[in-house]
């Protein structure tokens, strides 16, 4: 079963517009990363958050993380064209070796 | 450095054969993690080799094996395929331990007729 449960499940934005999504967990966690998925091909990572980090940067994503609560979000600004893909959170459990439990992904649509 | 490699990258196969795919990590890279992802099932962890041993196993039945070899690449096998094992095979390769970045490749694309 699927340990994080992303939301919303499509985002139809324009571009320049910012893009936020949201994943949630159910168990501890040793990390959580994100990860964007073009047209069925190969998952392309994007960050990578630590447990006992609150936020981080790089360059136009922001992810923020949220362990009392359970959940993280991933805000892209300034967005593109280019940005339009399948965004997915996955969590690497306490205790469970390098194994990433998927979220059921975000389709981000940018429009020009 | 290289990425992740991941060979074949199509195959059409029928119901009944069986099918080998191959994965080439990162240099330097010793853990192979190997996922399914399907529309109605999404991405789904199957096993995860280290050092030429299996460390973690998802819930996928006996049909689904792998194999690492002492060189890190690693080869997942499926036997007597189903319809639904049609799916994007995913490999993912990391330095050395849980807490890493996980770096994929692009997948091999399997139907199953």
């Amino acid at each position: 079963s699927q340990q994080g449960e992303e939301d919303p499940q499509a985002l139809s934005i324009q571009e320049g517009e910012n893009a936020t999504m949201n994943c949630s967990y159910k168990t501890s966690i040793n990390n959580l990363q994100w990860y964007r998925q073009n047209s069925g091909r190969g998952l392309v990572h994007l960050i990578l958050i630590r447990s006992n980090e609150r936020e981080k940067h790089s360059g136009r994503l922001r992810v923020t993380l949220d362990t009392s609560k359970k959940s993280s979000s991933l805000l892209i600004t300034a967005s593109r064209a280019a940005d339009t893909a399948s965004y997915f959170c996955a969590t690497e459990l306490t205790g469970g070796g390098n194994k990433l439990t998927f979220g059921t992904g975000t389709q981000l649509k940018v429009e020009l | 450095k290289a990425g992740v490699t991941q060979t074949p990258r199509y195959l059409i196969k029928t119901r009944g054969q069986q099918v080998t795919l191959s994965c080439s990590p990162i240099s330097g890279h010793r853990s192979v993690s190997w996922y399914q992802q399907t529309p109605g099932q999404g991405l789904q962890f199957l096993f995860e080799y280290f050092s030429e041993t299996q460390r973690n196993k998802g819930n996928f039945p006996g049909r689904f094996s792998g194999r690492q070899f002492s060189n890190s690449r690693s080869e997942m096998n499926v036997s007597t395929l189903e319809l639904g094992d049609s799916a994007l095979y995913l490999c993912a390769s990391s330095p050395v331990e849980a807490t890493d970045t996980q770096y994929f490749g692009p997948g091999t694309r399997l139907t199953v007729l």
